[in-house]
């Protein structure tokens, strides 16, 4: 089966721009969670979406932002970007309730802020 | 403020030998540990899991130990192979889809 398809692999982007980034999950999977990975600081969860609807949120400012369709395909858009949001943003899919255990990964979009 | 922390940024290991990768965490309101693996340029894979009612899960060379008086988990991979070399992450959970991740550790597994 196809994997969990992120896009684009890598991004640059100037200091206050915008981006968005796209996450197309597993066939029949419904739960897409985003995070973000940087030196150090492991990854840290952002927000997760399931059947169209925010379920969870981590700790990030309101920049970061995200949405799913219908067809369980995500985006994650981060507005007015900063340095510091260089980092490696993957997003995993599960059926629902996986705890972790049913999490496919994507390969991740590189996001370098200039 | 870390509630799952990798205090080991490397470490490095002569093929066949024992890999041991430690994990502390601080919020008691885990209950669902996991480990992760990622190689460069790939998202992170399952490796193995524990539940908090358990204090071991083996899974052919991998298992995972978990002391929650000490709120500590390991991994230990025996033997270990070249192909073991990546940046580990252990994760925690209490509850839906949401995963708090240590820093990671890099494993060099020597030839």
């Amino acid at each position: 089966k196809a994997g969990v398809t992120q896009t684009p692999r890598y991004l640059i982007k100037t200091r206050g721009q915008q981006v968005t980034l796209s996450c197309s999950p597993i066939s029949g999977h419904r739960s897409v969670s985003w995070y973000q990975q940087t030196p150090g600081q492991g990854l840290q969860f952002l927000f997760e979406y399931f059947s169209e609807t925010q379920r969870n949120k981590g700790n990030f400012p309101g920049r970061f932002s995200g949405r799913q369709f219908s067809n369980s395909r995500s985006e994650m858009n981060v507005s007015t970007l900063e340095l510091g949001d260089s980092a490696l943003y993957l997003c995993a899919s599960s059926l629902d309730w996986a705890r972790g255990y049913g999490y496919t990964f994507g390969s991740g979009t590189r996001l370098t802020v200039v | 403020d870390q509630q799952v922390k990798q205090n080991s940024p490397s470490l490095s290991v002569q093929e066949g030998r024992i890999s041991i990768l430690n994990c502390d965490y601080t919020n008691s309101m885990f209950d669902y540990f996991l480990w992760y693996k990622k190689y460069p340029a790939e998202g992170p894979t399952f490796l193995i899991s524990i539940s908090s009612i358990k204090d071991k899960n083996e899974d052919g060379r991998f298992t995972v130990f978990l002391n929650k008086s000490a709120k500590h988990l390991s991994l230990h991979i025996v033997p270990s192979q070249p192909g073991d070399s990546a940046v580990y992450f252990c994760a925690a959970n209490n509850a839906g889809n949401m995963l708090t991740f240590g820093g990671g550790t890099r494993l060099m597994v020597k030839p």
